[in-house]
């Protein structure tokens, strides 16, 4: 069955450069979730869409931007980036009125020096 | 806000005895609750599904429970294997009109099933 597919899996940046986190969503979901796990942590929402709109907004900078095109794909920008933006970024999708059940892609692995 | 909590943080068990893991939330008022195992840096694999309407879910040697209004779910697993040894998290989603679908994720329990 197809999965949740996020790219680039690694990416290292130096501070104050921009980073660009792309998701796929499983076919057919129509809500994409992304959530921030630093070290050690537990993952923390940042932002989600349903159908293409800003659905939720969790703790996510200022310096983050995200949005859902109109094959579903999203895509997390980031800005002036810090050190302690380095983490593990998930994307997840679900669809919304069958349980939304929420499944994860691999991650992206950000690391800012 | 919900607080969601993990006991034990880690356990460590031989091969062949069951696990146990407990999950325990702040607010009742859940849409549904989630299991997922997590490999050291990997991804999160969904495992169980619990709506907020059912008391428990099973797959394979998986067994979830949920009783919402005392704000628990246990995650069970059967006859434990060395490839069982992963961080558990559990998750729940509330219900309201201006937070929907949002995870709220425990701290996780790491599990160690020593051969």
């Amino acid at each position: 069955a197809a999965g949740v597919i996020q790219s680039p899996r690694h990416l290292i940046k130096e501070k104050r450069e921009t980073a660009t986190l792309k998701c796929y969503p499983i076919p057919r979901h129509d809500t994409v979730y992304w959530y921030q796990q630093g070290p050690g942590q537990d993952p923390q929402f940042l932002i989600s869409f349903y159908e293409k709109m800003q659905s939720d907004k969790g703790s996510i900078p200022d310096r983050f931007s995200a949005q859902q095109f109109s094959d579903y794909h999203s895509e997390l920008n980031m800005s002036s980036l810090e050190l302690g933006d380095s983490a593990l970024y998930f994307c997840a999708s679900s669809l919304m009125n069958s349980g939304n059940e929420q499944f994860f892609g691999p991650g992206t692995r950000l690391t800012v020096l | 806000k919900q607080e969601v909590t993990q006991i034990p943080a880690a356990l460590s068990v031989p091969e062949g005895e069951n696990l146990v893991l407990n999950c325990s939330f702040t607010d009742s008022a859940i849409y549904n609750l989630q299991w997922f195992r997590q490999d050291p840096g990997k991804g999160l694999t969904s495992l169980l599904l619990i709506q907020s309407s059912q008391r428990e879910q099973t797959s394979g040697r998986l067994n979830a429970s949920l009783d919402k209004s005392s704000g628990r779910s246990t995650l069970y697993i059967a006859a434990s294997q060395p490839g069982d040894s992963a961080t558990y998290l559990c998750a729940t989603q509330v219900e309201t009109t201006d937070s929907w679908g949002k995870l709220q994720f425990g701290a996780g329990t790491q599990v160690v099933v020593t051969p």
